[in-house]
């Protein structure tokens, strides 16, 4: 069965300093996108980042980066410079190309430190 | 452009009733995913629409339903209520799902008594 594993319950970082974010995942099939959501306390989910397990390189989107090891099927989101509304559960998820069905791990909950 | 709208944001109802949920999505999405989010539990996925058709589900009591009209919208319902079903529900919508990216609800936050 396909699963999302975010090992990290909660993470401290000081501000402007960069972050990892860990997330790994279980799957046999070789087609699958991955992704990052943030949802601030208050309660939003927003997109952050997306990977497609095809892609060569490593996803970029503004301050976030993922850093995509297929072999070791993890998927770490690296943030730079964090600033202090960083801080927010960042959850992990996984869809397996062609079944529409979404799998997000338990969450990992940044505070920013100023 | 409008973001995902979710009607009721609360809603407080009592065991062995039930209850239906509503979601807008961006214009021009077709997809529209349910999930429940609960502190013990996480995130779920209830189920997929597209175009009006259920793609997947999630491994939900058949308590838990669906659908999706030809504007988009959907409705999700809930008979039957459980303790256990007090969540916050989120809907969101994507382009054509897959791949795309989703944007989220606000969610609704049900409590049952």
């Amino acid at each position: 069965a396909q699963k999302i594993t975010q090992t990290q319950p909660g993470m401290f970082v000081q501000e402007k300093e960069a972050v990892t974010l860990d997330c790994t995942y279980d799957t046999s099939d070789p087609s699958y996108g991955l992704f990052w959501y943030k949802q601030p306390s208050s309660g939003e989910m927003i997109f952050l980042i997306y990977q497609g397990s095809y892609d060569q390189q490593n996803a970029t989107e503004g301050r976030y980066s993922l850093n995509f090891q297929k072999a070791r099927k993890s998927a770490n989101l690296v943030i730079s410079a964090s600033q202090l509304g960083d801080s927010a559960m960042y959850f992990c998820a996984m869809n397996l190309r062609g079944t529409y069905k979404y799998i997000f791990g338990t969450g990992t909950r940044l505070k920013v430190l100023a | 452009k409008a973001g995902v709208t979710q009607t009721p944001r609360y809603l407080i109802k009592t065991r062995g009733q039930q209850v239906t949920l509503s979601c807008s999505p961006i214009s021009g999405h077709r997809s529209v995913s349910w999930y429940q989010q609960t502190p013990g539990q996480g995130l779920q996925f209830l189920f997929e629409y597209f175009s009006e058709t259920q793609r997947n589900k999630g491994n939900f009591p058949g308590r838990f339903s669906g659908r999706q009209f030809s504007n988009s919208r959907s409705e999700m319902n809930v008979s039957t209520l459980e303790l256990g079903d007090s969540a916050l529900y989120l809907c969101a919508s994507s382009l054509e799902g897959g791949d795309y990216e989703q944007y989220f609800g606000p969610g609704t936050r049900l409590t049952v008594t």
